[in-house]
C-alpha cells in the first residue's frame, strides 16, 4: 500500500487566495483526520471523519475552513480567504476502527505570504 | 478531559546514552497508549503501544510499559543513535467508537555524535 497521500507537498500563496489541500487515505481505512501543525500552536486535531461523515469538527479555527470527504477514498481541506496566520504543516492521517493506530502523511507545507 | 503530559523538551544526548522521555495521562476509564515519532520533514509514524496495564510496548530498540498506578508510559532506549533525532509524541486514545489520539506536545530529541 502506498499509505496516506497528500498534495500538494508545499504551497505558497497570497494572503486572500484560496487554498485546496488533499488527502488520499489508505484503503479501507475509515476514518480520516486533519492536524495541523505550527512551532507556537504543536499539533492541533482540526477534524476527523468516521465513513465520510464528519465527526467532530470542533478544532476548525474559524468558518474560512471547511473540509469534505465525497467518497471514501479522497478527503479536501479548503481556506477561503487564506491568512499569513495559517501558515503550516497540514497533515491527513487515516486510521481503521479498532486499531487505534493513525497513519499519517508526509503533510502539506503552507506559506501564505 | 483527557490529556496527555510529557517532557518538556529539547533534550540533546550523546550518542550511546540512556534515553528517557517521560509520559503521563489523565483519562477515565483504559485507554490505549502510544509512542509516535516524526523524523525531519516527515509526517508522524507509530514507534510502539500498550493496550491494558503492564503491557511493554517496544520497537526499534525502544520500549514503554503501561503503568496504571502510576498512570504513566514513559519512554526508554539503551543507547541511542544520531538516526533517533526526532520529535516523540506521547498519545492515547479510546478504541471501538472514538478513534481520536490524544497527544502530548512532544519532545524534541537531538543526538549528537
Amino acid at each position: 500500500d502506498a499509505g496516506v497521500i497528500q498534495s500538494p507537498r508545499h504551497e505558497v500563496t497570497e494572503m486572500g487566495q484560496e487554498v485546496t489541500l488533499r488527502c488520499k487515505p489508505i484503503s479501507g481505512h475509515d476514518y480520516l483526520f486533519w492536524y495541523r501543525q505550527t512551532m507556537m500552536r504543536g499539533l492541533e486535531l482540526l477534524i476527523y471523519f468516521n465513513n465520510n461523515v464528519p465527526i467532530d469538527d470542533s478544532g476548525m479555527p474559524e468558518d474560512r475552513f471547511s473540509a469534505k470527504m465525497p467518497n471514501a477514498s479522497f478527503s479536501t481541506l479548503k481556506i477561503q480567504p487564506s491568512e499569513p496566520r495559517d501558515s503550516a504543516v497540514y497533515f491527513c492521517a487515516s486510521s481503521l476502527s479498532g486499531g487505534g493506530i493513525q497513519y499519517f502523511g508526509a503533510g502539506t507545507r503552507l506559506s501564505v505570504l | 478531559g483527557d490529556s496527555v503530559t510529557q517532557m518538556e523538551g529539547p533534550v540533546t544526548l550523546s550518542e550511546e546514552a540512556f534515553l528517557t522521555i517521560n509520559c503521563t495521562y489523565t483519562a477515565t476509564g483504559y485507554p490505549s497508549l502510544f509512542w509516535y515519532v516524526q523524523y525531519p520533514g516527515e509526517g508522524l509514524q507509530l514507534l510502539l503501544k500498550a493496550t491494558k496495564a503492564d503491557d511493554k510496548g517496544s520497537n526499534k530498540g525502544f520500549e514503554a510499559t503501561y503503568r496504571k498506578e502510576t498512570t504513566s508510559f514513559h519512554l526508554e532506549k539503551g543507547s541511542v543513535q544520531v538516526s533517533d533525532s526526532a520529535v516523540y509524541f506521547c498519545a492515547l486514545s479510546f478504541n471501538f467508537g472514538n478513534e481520536k489520539l490524544t497527544f502530548g506536545t512532544g519532545t524534541r530529541l537531538t543526538i549528537i555524535p
